[in-house]
């Protein structure tokens, strides 16, 4: 069936450092690939997409890869802020309105 | 511009109770997708709604059912609670444009307590 595996389901940084968080995903037809990011109490919101015609995209501190062969994406987040803590998921849908499977999250700690 | 927008914030129900959840989605948006999201987990896809006709459905049992009205808001109805029903339930509106849909915009939640 649809699955989408994430890891790490924790991870902690110095700030400054950097976070990769990396997916995989089972359903070939997944042509779309958000990032959400969920701090504590609030809503998922997204950070960052592709879809699966881009093998990478980039806005400013934050970049995914999409590796549609092997079935991997990745999120990348360069010079880390301690305000970049918060939980982490990744999802694979056919289209951005439709539904979406979701990794299980990433606990990332940004440790000043 | 109202973001979306859900009610209750809580609900503490007791097992075999019903319950319904309610949800307005972001102006302009006519498309409504409920999510069950567990402790610690990531969002499970229950249905999403579009044109007052439930369009597609998660892996989710009979006790859970919809509705979307008219102006486009949307309740989540769930029968028989049992304490696994526990959990964050958010809802995520998007515009439909013939095939496509654009991006997903979650609400707050509703956190369900079942007792």
């Amino acid at each position: 069936g649809e699955n989408v595996e994430q890891h790490p389901s924790t991870l902690s940084v110095q700030e400054g450092d950097s976070a990769v968080i990396k997916c995989t995903y089972s359903d070939s037809a997944s042509n779309y690939f958000p990032w959400y990011k969920q701090e504590l109490g609030k809503r998922p919101q997204l950070i960052i997409d592709i879809r699966s015609n881009v093998g990478e995209k980039k806005d400013q501190r934050i970049a995914v890869t999409l590796n549609k062969t092997a079935k991997h994406f990745s999120l990348h987040i360069t010079e880390t802020q301690p305000e970049d803590s918060a939980v982490y998921f990744c999802a694979g849908g056919l289209n951005q309105g439709g539904k979406l499977i979701f990794g299980q999250g990433t606990e990332l700690s940004v440790k000043p | 511009d109202a973001g979306v927008t859900q009610s209750p914030t809580h609900l503490i129900k007791t097992r075999g109770q019903q319950v319904t959840l309610r949800c307005s989605p972001k102006s302009g948006h006519d498309t409504v997708s409920w999510y069950q999201q567990a402790l610690g987990q990531g969002p499970q896809f229950i249905f999403q709604y579009y044109e007052e006709e439930e369009r597609q459905r998660g892996n989710f049992p009979d006790r859970f059912s919809g509705h979307q009205f008219p102006n486009y808001s949307s309740e989540l109805n769930v029968n028989a609670l049992l304490l696994g029903d526990s959990a964050l339930y958010l809802c995520a509106s998007s515009l439909a444009m013939g095939p496509l849909t654009y991006e997903q915009y979650f609400g707050p939640g509703t956190r369900l307590t079942v007792t």
